[in-house]
C-alpha cells in the first residue's frame, strides 16, 4: 500500500540550532503536501504546504524542500526555539483531498 | 472563537458501552474528517463527508457510524467499545479553494475504555 513517513523518531536539537525533519512519500502521484506540527494535548496545526511544481517554499523560520525524484520531504526550521517543541508530520494530498499523513517526528529542543 | 470544537475532550468508558463524540466547525467549510490517532501518534482517516455526503469511508468496523446533520457538524458514534478503541479521535474540516488543501483540525479527544 502506499505510505508517507517514518514511524516517531525523536530529533534532539539545541536552542537555537536548526532542525531538519525528513519525510519520505511512496505515492509519486501527489501534487500536494503540508507539515502540521502538533503540541502536546492539541490537534495538528498547519506549517507550511507545497505544490509538487514547486521545489522550495519558505516562510518565516522555516523552508519545505520536496524532491520528487527521490520522493522526499524535508522541513527545515531556522534558530529552533522551546516552543518548536513538538511533534511534526508531513502529509501528502491524493484524490479526493484526502490527507495521508506520516508518522511523525518528535522535537525536543535543549535550552 | 475555536474554529473546530470537539466534545468531549475526555471520554472514560468501560467495554461494551456506546459513545459519541461531537464536532462542529464555524469556518464555512464543506468537508469535515474523522482521523484516529494511536498511542504511537499515527493519525489515519477514518470518515470524510461534503455537504452531508459520505465521501470517505477508510475500513473501519461497522461499530463506527458517524453522522452530519448539516455541513457544519459531523459527529461521531461508537458501539460496544473495545479496548483498541482507546486512542485520540480527531474532527477536522477543509474547504478546497483551488490553492490550499489542508484542513483545520479539532482539539481531539481522549477516548479511553476500561
Amino acid at each position: 500500500g502506499e505510505s508517507v513517513g517514518l514511524h516517531l523518531p525523536t530529533l534532539s536539537v539545541q536552542e537555537g540550532d536548526n532542525s531538519i525533519i525528513n519525510c519520505a512519500y511512496s505515492n509519486s502521484a501527489s501534487d500536494y503536501f503540508i507539515w502540521y506540527k502538533q503540541e502536546s494535548g492539541k490537534g495538528p496545526q498547519f506549517i507550511i504546504d507545497i505544490r509538487s511544481n514547486m521545489d522550495k517554499r519558505q516562510g518565516q523560520r522555516v523552508t519545505v524542500l520536496l524532491n520528487k525524484t527521490v520522493k522526499h520531504l524535508s522541513l527545515q526550521i531556522a534558530a529552533t526555539q522551546p516552543g518548536d517543541s513538538a511533534v511534526y508530520f508531513c502529509a501528502e494530498r491524493a484524490a479526493g483531498n484526502k490527507l495521508t499523513f506520516g508518522g511523525g517526528t518528535r522535537v525536543l529542543v535543549k535550552p | 472563537d475555536t474554529a473546530v470544537s470537539q466534545t468531549p475532550k475526555y471520554l472514560v468508558t468501560q467495554m461494551g458501552n456506546d459513545k459519541s463524540i461531537k464536532c462542529e466547525q464555524n469556518l464555512g467549510h464543506d468537508t469535515m474528517y474523522w482521523y484516529k490517532q494511536d498511542s504511537k501518534k499515527f493519525l489515519k482517516i477514518m470518515f470524510s463527508y461534503n455537504n452531508k455526503e459520505l465521501i470517505i469511508n477508510e475500513t473501519v468496523p461497522n461499530r463506527f457510524s458517524p453522522k452530519s446533520p448539516d455541513k457544519a457538524h459531523l459527529n461521531l458514534h461508537i458501539n460496544s467499545l473495545e479496548l483498541g478503541d482507546s486512542a485520540v479521535y480527531f474532527c477536522a474540516s477543509s474547504q478546497d479553494r483551488g490553492d490550499y488543501y489542508g484542513y483545520t483540525f479539532g482539539s481531539g479527544t481522549r477516548l479511553t475504555v476500561v
